[in-house]
């Protein structure tokens, strides 16, 4: 295992609602990725956090906002959910923006 | 915008047959990463690679880093059941300090 958690494993939520997931990162690691994967596909970047600030951002609107707290765990916030939204969503953390990355084990969202 | 792809998107195998997966990037690369995902799973770690024309072994898989630094292969000696899962090939972002990934390729192996 990677040290990696993440909460809530599997979520259902309406459209409209708004949601947020949480990630611990693993010990000693400062920076935290997340990623959308939807069914079949490769995970998509959604942001980054180093030391607490926004260090890169993928093609996603911003009712997608995160946030790094001091110990280095991190939340994902979605407003507005669609239906499209519906995906696993991906925490990793690593040691710097380019060294391997560790992930979670995801949490399942399901928008109805 | 940078682009992974990968070949093929599906495999079958029978137990025991090799198994060739490819990664070509639309830009060169400093480094390339290959993670497996097992059905239900989450990405796991396999290596990096950094060097033009880097070759390394993990008992059976092999990889490869192409000498222009945009293509890769990961090679599987005699799969078992226990490759079972989708393989993907990941590359550096940019200056956005994401990883970029691509499709994957899916294994499966028939005992």
């Amino acid at each position: 295992e990677t040290g990696v958690t993440q909460s809530p494993t599997h979520l259902i939520k309406t459209r409209g609602q708004q949601v947020t997931l949480r990630c611990s990162s693993q010990s000693g690691h400062n920076t935290v990725s997340w990623y959308q994967q939807a069914l079949g596909q490769g995970p998509q970047f959604i942001f980054q956090y180093y030391r607490e600030e926004e260090n890169g951002r993928g093609n996603f609107p911003p009712r997608f906002s995160g946030l790094q707290f001091p110990n280095y765990s991190s939340e994902l916030n979605v407003n507005a959910l669609e239906l499209d939204d519906s995906a696993l969503y991906l925490c990793a953390s690593s040691f710097t923006e380019n060294t391997e990355a560790f992930f979670g084990q995801g949490t399942r969202l399901t928008v109805v | 915008g940078q682009q992974v792809m990968q070949i093929p998107q599906y495999q079958h195998v029978q137990e025991g047959e090799d198994f060739t997966t490819y990664c070509n990037s639309s830009t060169t690369l400093s480094n390339i990463q290959w993670y497996k995902q097992r059905p239900g799973g989450h990405p796991v770690f396999l290596i990096q690679l950094v060097k033009s024309g880097e070759v390394k072994k993990q008992k059976r898989l092999t990889f490869q880093f192409g000498e222009a630094k945009k293509n890769s292969s990961l090679h599987i000696t005699a799969t078992q059941t226990t490759d079972v899962g989708t393989y993907f090939c990941a590359g550096p972002g940019g200056s956005q300090g994401n990883l970029i990934f691509g499709k994957g390729t899916k294994l499966s192996v028939k005992p």
